[in-house]
């Protein structure tokens, strides 16, 4: 079964600074991948995903995240933090193919405080 | 505007007592997912339907049941047998021509026991 681990529950950054969440995966097979992102009593909002191609992903906020098949990561970052960005983050993984009922396995997730 | 409609957005029940939380969805998406999500623990997940009238267990469907009549809904039924249901529940639905496994989630229920 897929596992993924979130490194830190809590990340506090102060405003304007690197903002970088960090994911590993356990399947030897690379999956597509996912961050998502939730707003208090809210639903999540996908940032970004992998599914093939180039490594480096674009998603929206201006958030970014690198697929490293060798370490089998897929960390989140931004340049610049905005206290907008506070949230709670999930990285998520899914088996290709229709047999691994397309269900996604997250990660604990990593809570952003952005400090002013 | 397309999307998915959960209901209540927050319930309270006490203990010994069946719940069930609406998932409505008008995105003519196939599959739908219920999780349940936990502080520190991202989210579980509970069933899963792919098609009209079939759904599967998740991994912690034990206290739960669900049903699916009709694509655009997929109920959880929260019951007497789930020794602890306080939690967040999101459901969620897929595009299966999307291909990449996109969820698109609801806005949530918040489940309470008192």
């Amino acid at each position: 079964a897929q596992s993924v681990t979130q490194l830190g529950s809590h990340v506090s950054v102060s405003e304007g600074a690197l903002v970088l969440l960090r994911c590993n995966y356990s399947s030897s097979v690379p999956p597509y991948l996912f961050w998502y992102v939730q707003y208090p009593n809210q639903g999540l909002q996908l940032l970004l995903k992998y599914t093939t191609g180039a490594t480096l992903v674009k998603g929206i906020n201006g958030f970014e995240a690198e697929f490293k098949k060798s370490e089998t990561s897929f960390h989140l970052t931004k340049p610049s933090a905005h206290m907008s960005d506070a949230a709670e983050y999930f990285c998520a993984v899914s088996d290709k193919g229709r047999a691994a009922g397309n269900k996604l396995t997250f990660g604990g997730g990593t809570r952003v405080l952005v400090k002013p | 505007d397309g999307g998915i409609t959960q209901s209540p957005k927050y319930l309270f029940r006490k203990e010994g007592q069946n719940v069930t939380l609406s998932c409505e969805q008008n995105l003519n998406h196939d599959a739908m997912y219920w999780y349940r999500q936990d502080p520190g623990q991202g989210l579980r997940l509970i069933y899963y339907s792919q098609i009209v009238n079939d759904f599967q267990k998740g991994d912690i469907a034990e206290g739960y049941s669900v049903s699916r009549e009709k694509k655009e809904s997929f109920p959880l039924t929260v019951t007497s047998a789930q020794k602890n249901p306080t939690a967040f529940y999101l459901c969620a639905s897929r595009d299966r021509a999307s291909g990449a496994n996109v969820l698109t989630f609801g806005a949530g229920s918040r489940l309470t026991v008192l």
